[in-house]
């Protein structure tokens, strides 16, 4: 059984451009989370998609969106990047919103931005 | 707002010592708690999750345990191996909300010395 496999692994981006992230879950999943991870703050939760509805938002400005598709994949996407946005993006899919399997993460994408 | 702190930050033992890491939140009304592993750059691979309603689970060298009560969650490793080296993160799934929320420690990084 595949894993959650994000695409690309590794960006860089010129400050003031913008990014879309892609996650595609674990067959059957139907949550997906996406997680952004600092040296400084650590693993921060940045929004959750459940049947292509967004259930929770992190404390992300509004530069940071996702959506996610019938077959529940998600993008996530940072339009005017900023230095600060340079992270490692994670994303984690699990069997429903709230479920006893837990969540599986992917290998991330790191974004550095220049 | 739910808050998690592991302790210790850093931890370097020599191989075949028995070792704790621990978790401390501060909201018992949590789902679920999860310990993870991640290697330096790549994704977190969950090593044991627990149920609110459970006290322990244990996966071969691995035993954690969750006393919600006190807010506080142990992860113990046994007959440490080189390859034990790595961070380990806890997560508690938000409990209060219908999400997948989770929310993270800081980590502990461990070292495990030949």
């Amino acid at each position: 059984k595949a894993g959650v496999t994000q695409t690309p692994r590794y960006l860089i981006k010129t400050r003031g451009q913008q990014v879309t992230l892609s996650c595609s879950p674990i067959s059957g999943h139907r949550s997906v989370s996406w997680y952004q991870q600092t040296p400084g703050q650590g693993l921060q939760f940045l929004f959750e998609y459940f049947s292509e509805t967004q259930r929770n938002k992190g404390n992300f400005p509004g530069r940071f969106s996702g959506r996610q598709f019938s077959n529940s994949r998600s993008e996530m996407n940072v339009s005017t990047l900023e230095l600060g946005d340079s992270a490692l993006y994670l994303c984690a899919s699990s069997l429903a919103a709230t479920t006893p399997g837990g969540a599986f993460f992917g290998q991330g994408t790191r974004l550095t931005v220049v | 707002k739910q808050e998690v702190t592991q302790i210790p930050a850093a931890l370097s033992v020599p191989e075949g010592e028995n070792l704790v890491l621990n978790c401390s939140f501060t909201d018992s009304a949590i789902y679920n708690l999860q310990w993870f592993r991640q290697d330096p750059g790549k994704g977190l691979t969950s090593l044991l999750l627990i149920q609110s309603s459970q006290r322990e689970q244990t996966s071969g060298r691995l035993n954690a345990s969750l006393d919600k009560s006190s807010g506080r969650s142990t992860l113990y490793i046994a007959a440490s191996q080189p390859g034990d080296s790595a961070t380990y993160l806890c997560a508690v799934s938000d409990g209060s909300s219908n999400t997948g929320k989770l929310i993270f420690g800081q980590g502990t990084t461990l070292q495990v010395k030949p």
